[in-house]
C-alpha cells in the first residue's frame, strides 16, 4: 500500500525564516509526487509535480525536489502570505491515476 | 474560466439520516473524483470516473456511500445512512485527460458534513 509520511506536523517561522518541509513516501513505481497548498476552508490548490530523482520545480519562494525516498519544499524568505498546509501525494505506476496524500504539513509564517 | 462547483458548502444532520452532495466539474474536464477529508488527515480518494465510467471505487464504503456521474459531466455524492465518522469535508476534484497524469487537479472548496 502506498503510504505518504509528512513532517514536520506543523511549523511555526518568522517572516524572512527559511525553512524545508520534508515528505517521505512508499510506493510501487513512483510515476510521480506532487505538492499542493491548502488555506483554510479551501480545496487544494496544485503547486507541482515532480518525476524522477534530482528534478526540481521552483515557483516564487517555493522550490521542490525530489530524491528516490523522499521530497523536500523548500520555502526561501517566506511571508506571511505563504501561510497554509502544504500537502504532499504519490502516484503510483498503474494506479489509474490515483493520488495517495500525506497528512499535511500546517505552516504558519508570522509578521 | 469557471473552477469546480460544489454545494451544498455545509451540512448538519443527525447519524442514520441521509445527505447529497452535488460537484460540477470544469467544462471539458473527463476525470472527476470525489475525496474525503477528516479533520487534520489529507484528503482520502472515495471514487474517481472517467467521463461516465467508474475507474476507482476501491475505498468507497458502498454499503452507505453511493456516486454518480451524470452524461459524464455532474456528480452527486450520498450517504444513506450517515454515521458519526463520516464526519468531514467532501472535496470534489476534476482534470483534464492529460492532466490525471500531471496530477494537476482542480478542486472545489467542498461540502463540509457534521453528523451528531
Amino acid at each position: 500500500e502506498d503510504q505518504v509520511t509528512q513532517s514536520p506536523e506543523a511549523l511555526r517561522l518568522q517572516e524572512g525564516e527559511s525553512s524545508s518541509l520534508n515528505c517521505s513516501y512508499t510506493v510501487s513505481g513512483l510515476r510521480g509526487l506532487f505538492w499542493y497548498r491548502q488555506d483554510p476552508g479551501k480545496g487544494p490548490e496544485f503547486l507541482f509535480t515532480l518525476y524522477s530523482a534530482g528534478e526540481e520545480k521552483e515557483k516564487e519562494r517555493l522550490k521542490a525536489t525530489l530524491t528516490k525516498k523522499e521530497s523536500f519544499l523548500h520555502i526561501t524568505a517566506p511571508k506571511p502570505e505563504d501561510s497554509a498546509t502544504y500537502l504532499c501525494a504519490v502516484q503510483a505506476g498503474g494506479s489509474n491515476y490515483k493520488l495517495t496524500f500525506g497528512k499535511g504539513t500546517l505552516l504558519t509564517v508570522n509578521p | 474560466e469557471a473552477g469546480v462547483a460544489q454545494s451544498p458548502r455545509y451540512k448538519i444532520i443527525e447519524k442514520r439520516q441521509s445527505v447529497a452532495f452535488w460537484c460540477n466539474p470544469i467544462s471539458g474536464h473527463a476525470t472527476l473524483y470525489w475525496y474525503q477529508q477528516i479533520l487534520g488527515q489529507g484528503p482520502k480518494l472515495l471514487i474517481q470516473f472517467q467521463n461516465n465510467g467508474v475507474v476507482d471505487d476501491s475505498q468507497l464504503p458502498k454499503d452507505r456511500f453511493s456516486a454518480e456521474r451524470l452524461k459524464g459531466v455532474d456528480s452527486t455524492l450520498k450517504i444513506q445512512p450517515a454515521k458519526l465518522e463520516d464526519s468531514a469535508v467532501y472535496l470534489c476534484a476534476s482534470s483534464r485527460l492529460q492532466g490525471a497524469n500531471t496530477g494537476e487537479l482542480f478542486f472545489g472548496e467542498g461540502s463540509r458534513l457534521t453528523v451528531l
